[in-house]
């Protein structure tokens, strides 16, 4: 199967841009997750879907951020306006139904605020 | 590299032998500890898995240990080989949840030719 697939892989904006992450999940994966590592920080949990709905986000820094995922297929991931502490790795991850679901992670985007 | 920033615990390990990364977690109250690798330029994926009924659990050249006594997480590798270098996170969360999980800081295995 194909893998957790993201989009760009860097982006690099400068302070009070926009930039829009995207996301496709495994097929058939209802739960998609979106986690974040931030300089010199553990990856971090920022929200998480079932299929389109937003079950828990309360791993979002900010109103900053807005995920969406528009009709249960893949998710975006925007930051408006872009701060230089958003800098870092935004990893997606997509799993089945169930606590111990392992989850697959895409390669990231690399996020860079200047 | 992703880790540039974030200064990892460093394990050096000759191409052979056996590696042993350990890991202390955090909430008493997690029952669902999960192993991922990360190799450079990838996101993490996932190696092992262990519930906290259990204390032991073997995989494929990779066995994962649990003492909950003591909040602590162990990941062995045996015959460590030079495909093994990469960062490695202990992680925790709760079995009848969703994967909300909580990631330790990573260690990150060289393995020496």
């Amino acid at each position: 199967e194909a893998g957790v697939t993201q989009f760009p892989s860097h982006s690099v904006i400068e302070k009070g841009q926009t930039v829009t992450l995207r996301c496709d999940p495994i097929s058939g994966h209802d739960n998609l997750y979106w986690y974040r590592r931030v300089m010199g920080k553990e990856i971090k949990f920022l929200l998480h879907f079932v299929k389109e709905s937003k079950q828990d986000e309360s791993g979002m820094p900010n109103n900053r951020f807005l995920a969406e995922r528009t009709g249960g297929t893949y998710s975006t991931l925007k930051v408006q306006p872009a701060e230089l502490e958003d800098s870092g790795v935004y990893f997606c991850a997509s799993s089945r139904t169930g606590g111990t679901a392992p989850l697959h992670f895409g390669n990231g985007t690399r996020l860079t605020v200047t | 590299g992703e880790s540039v920033g974030l200064h990892l615990p460093t394990l050096s390990v000759q191409e052979g032998d056996n590696s042993i990364i350990n890991c202390a977690y955090s909430n008493s109250a997690s029952d669902y500890f999960i192993w991922y690798k990360q190799e450079s330029g990838k996101g993490p994926q996932f190696i092992i898995d262990i519930r906290s009924n259990m204390d032991k659990r073997q995989g494929q050249r990779v066995t994962v240990l649990l003492n909950k006594t003591v909040k602590h997480l162990s990941l062995q590798i045996a015959a460590t080989q030079p495909g093994d270098s990469a960062v490695y996170f202990c992680a925790e969360n709760f079995a009848g949840g969703y994967q909300k999980v909580t990631f330790g800081t990573g260690t990150k295995l060289q393995v020496i030719p």
